[in-house]
């Protein structure tokens, strides 16, 4: 089955500063990859995502992420971090032959005046 | 067009009750997953809807239950509960043809069991 590991638990960055989080994922077929944002007492909302093709996709908010299929890696990045980017990130793996999407356990980022 | 909506927000039971949650899926959208997000933890799968039958299960036991009517909404039934059952459960509606994990959240139902 599919697994997800978010090797950063809690990263602070400065208002303004690029911000890289970073997901490893573990799936034998081509996966499909997504980031998710949690802002505190809400649901999930969907950054972007990665099926097939280009391996730098963009996605809302001024995140990009990259599918890298040596390192089993697909890190976001944003080129400079807004305050109200603080919010808790999950990158999510899927398969095309089930609905039973994993999650990562998240990173929280907190971003500094 | 209207999201995705759950009920109740926050809701506190005791070990041993039976609890229901519900929601309403988006327009347009017929399968509803459920996931259940434990303090500090990603979100689990614990099962899919669709046109009203189960479309895979996650690691949860049969206490687990629920069903989708025919307008698309959706109830999570849990009986039996545990103190571990305390977490904030999700709702997430798909529209046909979405790929899995393409789906639009809820806000969540925040359970406490004591």
């Amino acid at each position: 089955a599919q697994s997800v590991t978010q090797p950063d638990i809690h990263i602070t960055v400065s208002e303004g500063a690029s911000l890289e989080l970073r997901c490893n994922y573990s799936y034998g077929a081509t996966p499909y990859l997504f980031w998710y944002v949690q802002s505190p007492g809400q649901g999930l909302q969907l950054l972007l995502k990665y099926f097939s093709g280009d391996t730098l996709v963009q996605g809302i908010k001024g995140f990009e992420a990259e599918f890298k299929r040596s390192q089993s890696s697909f890190n976001l990045r944003k080129p400079s971090v807004h305050w109200s980017d603080a919010a808790e990130y999950f990158c999510a793996v899927g398969a095309s032959n089930n609905n039973d999407m994993r999650f990562g356990a998240g990173t929280r980022l907190t971003v500094k005046p | 067009e209207t999201g995705v909506t759950q009920s109740p927000t926050h809701l506190i039971k005791t070990r041993g009750q039976q609890v229901t949650l519900r929601c309403s899926s988006q327009s347009g959208h017929n399968t509803v997953s459920w996931y259940q997000q434990a303090l500090g933890q990603g979100p689990q799968f614990i099962f899919q809807y669709y046109r009203e039958e189960e479309n895979g299960r996650g690691n949860f036991p049969p206490r687990f239950s629920g069903l989708q009517f025919p307008n698309y909404s959706s109830e999570l039934n849990v009986n039996a509960l545990e103190l571990d059952d305390s977490a904030l459960y999700l709702c997430a509606s798909s529209s046909p043809g979405t790929p899995v994990g393409g789906y639009t959240f809820g806000s969540g139902t925040r359970l406490t069991v004591v």
